[in-house]
């Protein structure tokens, strides 16, 4: 079945650093891609959509010079949260599917728990 | 309104016990249901699509009631393996034309022995 794998797994950094997290769909190839933020007890949040050779699209609050946002290849995108602070702390998920559409299931990436000392 | 809305419980049944769950949502003109299931600090993983005439998968049954915008997940026969929280998702139409998924905050299951 289709695999999406998430790197790293965990995060531990000191406030002011930039964090780069890579999302990879490995046995199909993915024109979009999807980023989720989830902090305890609560619901997963979209932050933004990641589109192959364009812009992101980010949701309403989500600041796009925070988090950046590159979909190099039809099986990466990365996310890099820069000069992160203890807020940016959270549970960042990837997802895609084969078909690049949302009425079929999204595949999951392990996610990434990110701690900003 | 919640776009998308769950108990959160948690539900405390028994092994064995017949358990469901409802999920309602705001946006009438949503098209794809979905329930996953997500175990502390780990990512969803897909249980069920939900169908418009209702789906069956072993013990885990789904329906969608369109009329009253909300979908629902029955549990027969709860394995203690099935404690986790369930999360309700919606493919919603935005008033801008474009799709999203919002999820629910989940309802929390935990069966014991």
């Amino acid at each position: 079945g289709a695999v999406v794998s998430q790197h790293p797994s965990w995060v531990i950094c000191k406030s002011g650093t930039s964090v780069k997290i890579e999302c990879r769909s490995l046995d199909f190839q993915a024109t979009t891609m999807f980023w989720y933020r989830q902090f305890p007890k609560q619901s997963l949040m979209l932050m933004a959509t990641s589109n192959e050779g364009s812009k992101a699209t980010y949701e309403q609050g989500v600041e796009k010079d925070k988090f950046l946002i590159n979909h190099a290849s039809l099986t990466l995108s990365t996310l890099t949260v820069t000069s992160a602070h203890p807020e940016d702390s959270s549970f960042y998920i990837c997802s895609a599917n084969p078909t690049g559409g949302l009425d079929q299931p999204q595949h999951f990436g392990d996610g990434t728990r990110l701690s900003i000392l | 309104r919640k776009e998308v809305e769950q108990d959160p419980g948690p539900f405390n049944v028994p092994e064995g016990a017949t358990v469901a769950f409802n999920c309602t949502y705001s946006n009438s003109a949503s098209q794809s249901f979905f329930w996953y299931r997500q175990d502390c600090r780990k990512e969803p993983k897909l249980l069920m699509s939900v169908y418009s005439s209702g789906n069956e998968d072993g013990r885990f049954t789904a329906q969608l009631n369109r009329a009253s915008q909300y979908i629902s997940l029955l549990i027969r026969d709860s394995k203690l393996s099935d404690s986790a929280t369930y999360l309700c998702v919606v493919n919603m139409f935005m008033n801008t034309g474009f799709q999203k998924l919002v999820f629910g905050t989940g309802t929390r299951l935990l069966v014991s022995p």
